[in-house]
């Protein structure tokens, strides 16, 4: 059983539409990380969380971190064919532990 | 430039016949780490380095050892390596293990036993 659930497994978008995938645990991390990861490469951290309901942006990119920290959502505006990836989440309870994974597809 | 180093990248070998992968990092990075990474479940830690001499498990450490002699290096050592080790393997490192750090992973390495 994984401590983190990604969903959805997989998504497929045209260019140009939205999309957000959710990470969600019956635990309450201390911290929270995402990280996107290209085929034949390693993960690459795209943020890190640490409050309750804290936001972050990275340009079309918007972080959340749940009011009671045990769930995340990544939302990504107006997707380009340079965001398809594996993306990661990974939260620390007493150590990090990785979610499976939602592979994101955007058609040109 | 700052990197995480694996080799090889691909491996194809038998059961039974003991294999090394290397791990090598630039940054002076403190803390260092093995993952395992199969279809459907992510990514599993199999074993973790604090510091020089300082390794723990992780979740899946059976059938692997490694060594931490150096603070650059961390070798994932299969002694006798079965199919179901079997994966894509990476390194990562970072200046301490708290969560909250940026966390630096290799470019994996593909392992297929025979």
């Amino acid at each position: 059983t994984q401590l983190l659930e990604q969903s959805p497994q997989f998504l497929s978008i045209q260019e140009g539409e939205n999309l957000t995938v959710y990470c969600n645990s019956s635990s309450v991390f201390s911290s929270l990380q995402w990280y996107r990861q290209e085929p034949g490469e390693g993960p690459v951290l795209l943020v890190t969380v640490v409050t309750g309901g804290e936001v972050k942006k990275l340009k079309r990119l918007t972080f959340q971190f749940g009011d009671a920290r045990k769930d995340s959502s990544l939302h990504i505006t107006a997707a380009q064919p340079g965001d398809t990836g594996l993306y990661l989440c990974a939260g620390r309870v007493y150590k990090l532990s990785f979610g499976a994974g939602t592979t994101v597809t955007v058609r040109a | 430039e700052a990197q995480v180093t694996q080799n090889p990248r691909y491996l194809i070998t038998v059961t039974g016949k003991k294999l090394t992968v290397t791990c090598s990092q630039n940054m002076n990075h403190e803390y260092m780490s093995w993952y395992r990474q199969d279809p459907g479940l992510g990514l599993r830690q199999i074993y973790y380095s604090m510091n020089v001499e300082v390794t723990d498990k992780g979740d899946v450490p059976e059938g692997y050892k490694v060594s931490r002699k150096e603070k650059r290096n961390f070798p994932l050592i299969l002694e006798s390596p079965s199919p179901n080790q079997t994966s894509l393997y990476f390194c990562a490192s970072s200046r301490k293990g708290t969560g909250v750090e940026t966390q630096y992973f290799g470019p994996g390495t593909r392992l297929l036993v025979l």
